[in-house]
C-alpha cells in the first residue's frame, strides 16, 4: 500500500513569514496525527484528527499554529507567523482503526527558521 | 505530562556485539512502541507490546515489556553495521487520544 505522503520535503523561511504543510495519509485511515520533532529529540505529538474531528490538541501551540483536515483524508498544519524556534522536522503519521498496529510515519518536513 | 527516558542517549560499538538499550517511565501505558528512524526519514514501526512481561523476537532483537506495564528494553545480538540509526521508544496511552509519546532515541552506531 502507498505510505503516508508528505509535502514539501524542505522548507526555508524567515522568521515572522508563514508556512503550510500537507500531508496525505495511507487510503482507509481514519486518525491522522502531526508531530513536531527538533534536533536530537524524540517526535512530540502536535495534534490527533479522528476523521475530520480533532481529538486532541492540547500541546498545539495555538497561538501560532493552525491545522485542519476538512474532508477526514489531506490534512494541512500551518505556522503563523514562525519563530526562530520552530525549525523542527513536522512528521506526519496515520493510524489504521485495528488493535496493536502501529503508526506510519511520513517522511517529514523538515522546516528552516532564520 | 507523561515522560519516558530512554538510555543510553549514544552507543557506539563494534560489529558482533551485543547491546541493550533502556526505556523506563512512571507511567503505565497501554502499549509500547519501538521505532527505528533513519536520518530524513519517519519513523519505522519496530514491534508492539502490549502485556506486562511480553517478549517479542525480531531476528536478532528482542523486546521486553516490564511487567507493570511501565518500562521496556530492546536487546540486540551480534550487532552488524546496518542495525546503526536512531531508535525511539514511543508509549501509547490508549482510549480515543492515543498519540505517542517519545523518548529522546538512542543514537547507535554499529562499526565495522
Amino acid at each position: 500500500e502507498a505510505g503516508v505522503a508528505q509535502s514539501p520535503r524542505y522548507k526555508i523561511i524567515e522568521k515572522r513569514q508563514s508556512v503550510a504543510f500537507w500531508c496525505n495519509p495511507i487510503s482507509g485511515h481514519a486518525t491522522l496525527y502531526w508531530y513536531q520533532q527538533i534536533l536530537g529529540q524524540g517526535p512530540k505529538l502536535l495534534i490527533q484528527f479522528q476523521n475530520n474531528g480533532v481529538v486532541d490538541d492540547s500541546q498545539l501551540p495555538k497561538d501560532r499554529f493552525s491545522a485542519e483536515r476538512l474532508k477526514g483524508v489531506d490534512s494541512t498544519l500551518k505556522i503563523q507567523p514562525a519563530k526562530l524556534e520552530d525549525s523542527a522536522v513536522y512528521l506526519c503519521a496515520s493510524k489504521s482503526g485495528q488493535l496493536n498496529y502501529g503508526y506510519t510515519f511520513g517522511s517529514g518536513t523538515r522546516l528552516t527558521v532564520v | 505530562t507523561q515522560l519516558l527516558e530512554q538510555s543510553p542517549q549514544f552507543l557506539s560499538i563494534q560489529e558482533g556485539e551485543n547491546l541493550t538499550v533502556y526505556c523506563n517511565s512512571s507511567s503505565v501505558f497501554s502499549s509500547l512502541q519501538w521505532y527505528r528512524q533513519e536520518p530524513g526519514e519517519g519513523p519505522v514501526l519496530l514491534v508492539t507490546v502490549v502485556t506486562g512481561g511480553e517478549v517479542k523476537k525480531l531476528k536478532r532483537l528482542t523486546f521486553q515489556f516490564g511487567d507493570a506495564r511501565k518500562d521496556s528494553s530492546l536487546h540486540i545480538t551480534a550487532a552488524q553495521p546496518g542495525d546503526t540509526g536512531l531508535y525511539l521508544c514511543a508509549g501509547e496511552r490508549g482510549g480515543g487520544a492515543d498519540g505517542l509519546t517519545f523518548g529522546k532515541g538512542t543514537h547507535l552506531i554499529i562499526q565495522p
